[in-house]
């Protein structure tokens, strides 16, 4: 099983701060990545898919890049509604998601 | 409206079965394949089960292989979740997801519906 290591799991933030959260996995998933957020009660949302794709309808201060094991999300000026939990998923062999990574207001 | 809405959840002992439902709507439901993801309170996610479109292809995570048993019914626009043995741990919100079809994210996904296994 490929096991899917998000870092930080908190990370408490200001509106308007460039962010980074980083996905490392245990093998090669060349860039079969996705990333979802999430807020309290709601179903995940799609952001990034392939790595570095922005899913239709995302703003574009939302960006993925990496390949291989590690992976990142960044967040270029945080907004109020972006404070939310974020996973990562690989795609390469089944399917297996990140821990989480709750982003906080400081 | 494009949408996913599950069904059937609720509360059941240790040892129990509850089969979930997942209307689809606003696309066309037989092209894609389909999976179950459930999330314990307070948890993240954890991938259940997958079907593809023909429902050729399935799969479990091991946590519930055997127990579980995933299908779907594309006449109907439905995808199903048979829950056998259930245990304690297989509390959670019960989503359902539809996979893109490049296979690369789940493009789409239901509120879920909550099961609860306690006696």
């Amino acid at each position: 099983d490929i096991q899917m290591t998000q870092s930080p799991s908190t990370l408490s933030a200001s509106v308007g701060d460039r962010v980074t959260i980083t996905c490392r996995a245990s093998q090669s998933i060349s860039s079969w990545l996705a990333w979802y957020q999430q807020k309290p009660g709601k179903a995940p949302k799609l952001l990034i898919y392939r790595a570095s794709s922005l899913e239709s309808g995302v703003p574009s201060r939302f960006s993925g890049s990496g390949s291989g094991t590690e992976f990142t999300l960044t967040i270029s000026s945080l907004q109020p509604d972006d404070f939310a939990t974020y996973y990562c998923q690989q795609f390469n062999t089944l399917y297996s998601f990140g821990q989480g990574t709750k982003l906080e207001i400081k | 409206e494009v949408q996913l809405v599950e069904s059937g959840g609720g509360l059941v002992k240790p040892g129990g079965s509850l089969r979930l439902s997942c209307a689809a709507s606003g696309f066309t439901f037989s092209s894609y394949s389909m999976n179950w993801v459930r999330q314990a309170p307070g948890k993240g996610l954890k991938w259940v089960s997958s079907i593809s479109s023909s429902s050729s292809y399935i799969y479990y995570a091991d946590s519930v292989k055997g127990r579980f048993t995933i299908s779907r019914d594309n006449a109907k626009n439905s995808l199903y979740l048979q829950m056998n043995s259930l245990r304690v741990e297989d509390t959670a919100v019960y989503h359902c997801a539809r996979e893109n079809k490049a296979g690369d994210a789940f493009d789409m996904w239901g509120q879920g519906t909550m099961v609860t296994v306690s006696s």
